[in-house]
């Protein structure tokens, strides 16, 4: 079975730092391109950033770029976000999604890790 | 950035009926980056159209997209009590994944 598996959310203040990670399993991880969508409480989806198959191209929206960044392990199967500089606006449930390469769709989504930015 | 607008925000309907769900762009949208998403509650959001208009795997042909430029459409042909939930549509235009704000679809 196709999985996406997310974990790291949780609470924090504001200012601070978090790493989301998730993990993918039951398909080629290395073959996909990878992308971070969120979705704020009562709210509609989000998305927050993109990286390719291999690693070497990222995009970001503008409300998190300069402060969160993507990455991913494909020898793990594990794609990654550090946010940094978290404001109450990030708190949101993160959802881990794939997507075929050359694609601009999401044909996978995890469950999703909620994170709260609070004091 | 393109904008997308869906409507209604909310459609209250009875299973069996027909449903017609709306995206707007604020400017066109090759129909190649034009999808649409269901999310229940609790759940993963799942991927239904994806192209304006294929349907992904897995996903009952009651399900149909349809449109061009700035005007887009999904339909639920009959629907079925598991059809109730919130639908988004998606875009990708200049580097940028934009979503609409989504119709609930509420039993009536």
């Amino acid at each position: 079975e196709e999985q996406l598996v997310e974990s790291g959310g949780g609470l924090v203040q504001p200012g601070g730092s978090l790493r989301l990670s998730c993990a993918g399993s039951g398909f080629s991880f290395r073959n996909y391109w990878m992308h971070w969508v969120r979705q704020a409480p009562g709210k509609g989806l989000v998305w927050v950033s993109h990286i390719n198959s291999d690693g070497s191209s990222v995009s970001y929206a503008d409300s998190v770029r300069g402060r969160f960044t993507i990455s991913r392990d494909n020898a793990k199967n594990t794609l990654f976000v550090q946010m940094n500089s978290l404001r109450a606006e990030d708190t949101a449930v993160y959802y881990c999604v794939r997507a075929p390469r050359w694609s601009y769709y999401f044909d996978q989504w995890g469950q999703g890790t909620l994170v709260t930015v609070s004091s | 950035e393109i904008v997308l607008t869906q409507s209604p925000g909310t459609l209250s309907m009875s299973p069996g009926e027909r449903a017609t769900l709306s995206c707007r762009a604020s400017q066109s949208v090759s129909s190649r980056y034009l999808t649409w998403y269901q999310h229940r509650p609790g759940q993963a959001p799942r991927l239904l159209i994806f192209g304006a208009s294929s349907r992904a795997a897995g996903i009952p042909d009651r399900f149909s997209g349809s449109g061009s430029g700035t005007d887009f459409t999904l339909t639920i042909s009959r629907l079925e009590p598991e059809d109730f939930a919130v639908y988004y549509c998606q875009q990708y235009g200049s580097s940028v994944y934009t979503f609409g704000q989504g119709t609930k679809l509420e039993i009536k």
